[in-house]
């Protein structure tokens, strides 16, 4: 069975800080990994994915993401927030199969 | 990229009306489609996985004959909610996916659904 879980329901920066958010995934099999971003009233947009290439998965808006086997991690970074950065963050594990496991959710809040 | 649209964005209806909503992916072919609710400041919660040409499958706790589920085509897939009352008031988001397993989701832009 897959799980993930992301650590922080709500994370706070300033604009120009880098951003960090954490997820940890659990999994039987090498995992699919993902990461959606969500504005408010809309659907899931893709930042990035990994699927079993490079380690360090680079994504758009400037966004990032290193898969850690070892740590079962795939934590999202950004090295210098803007305003538009504010919103949901959802980081998701697939087991090569039909289901895509999503975790909580991190808002996002960016301070001018 | 690949596009996925969902039809209406926003549906404000009586209780006992039944309501369609249309996912269509634009520009790929959607062997998968998935149904999502999502519930104010919490995460997806699918309901059900639907392949072209079969059966959906529903998650368990969720109400096939109140949510019918139709993958007619490629391209297309609805879901119907059946004689809505206001506890079936949520934001629904279907997403699509083609080809391989490792291919990620893609979602359309979710219908509010609002049953007075």
């Amino acid at each position: 069975a897959q799980s993930v879980t992301q650590l922080g329901s709500h994370v706070s920066v300033s604009e120009g800080a880098l951003v960090l958010l954490r997820c940890n995934y659990s999994s039987s099999v090498p995992p699919y990994l993902f990461w959606y971003v969500q504005y408010p009233n809309q659907g899931l947009q893709l930042l990035l994915k990994y699927t079993s290439a490079a380690t360090l998965v680079k994504g758009i808006n400037g966004f990032e993401a290193e898969f850690k086997k070892s740590e079962t991690s795939f934590h999202l970074t950004k090295p210098s927030a803007h305003m538009s950065d504010a919103a949901e963050y959802f980081c998701a594990v697939s087991d090569q199969g039909f289901k895509t496991i999503f975790g909580a959710g991190t808002r996002l809040f960016v301070k001018a | 990229g690949a596009v996925v649209s969902q039809h209406p964005s926003r549906v404000i209806c009586k209780s006992g009306t039944s309501v369609k909503i249309e996912c269509r992916s634009l520009d790929f072919q959607a062997t998968t489609m998935f149904w999502y609710r999502q519930f104010p400041k919490q995460s997806l919660m699918l309901m059900a996985t639907s392949n072209e040409g079969s059966k959906a499958t529903y998650e368990q706790g969720v109400e096939k004959d109140k949510f019918l589920i139709n993958h007619a085509s490629l391209t297309l897939s609805t879901l119907t909610v059946t004689s809505a009352h206001p506890e079936d008031s949520s934001f629904y988001i279907c997403s699509a996916r083609g080809g391989q397993t490792n291919q990620p989701q893609h979602f359309g832009d979710g219908t509010r659904l609002s049953i007075l």
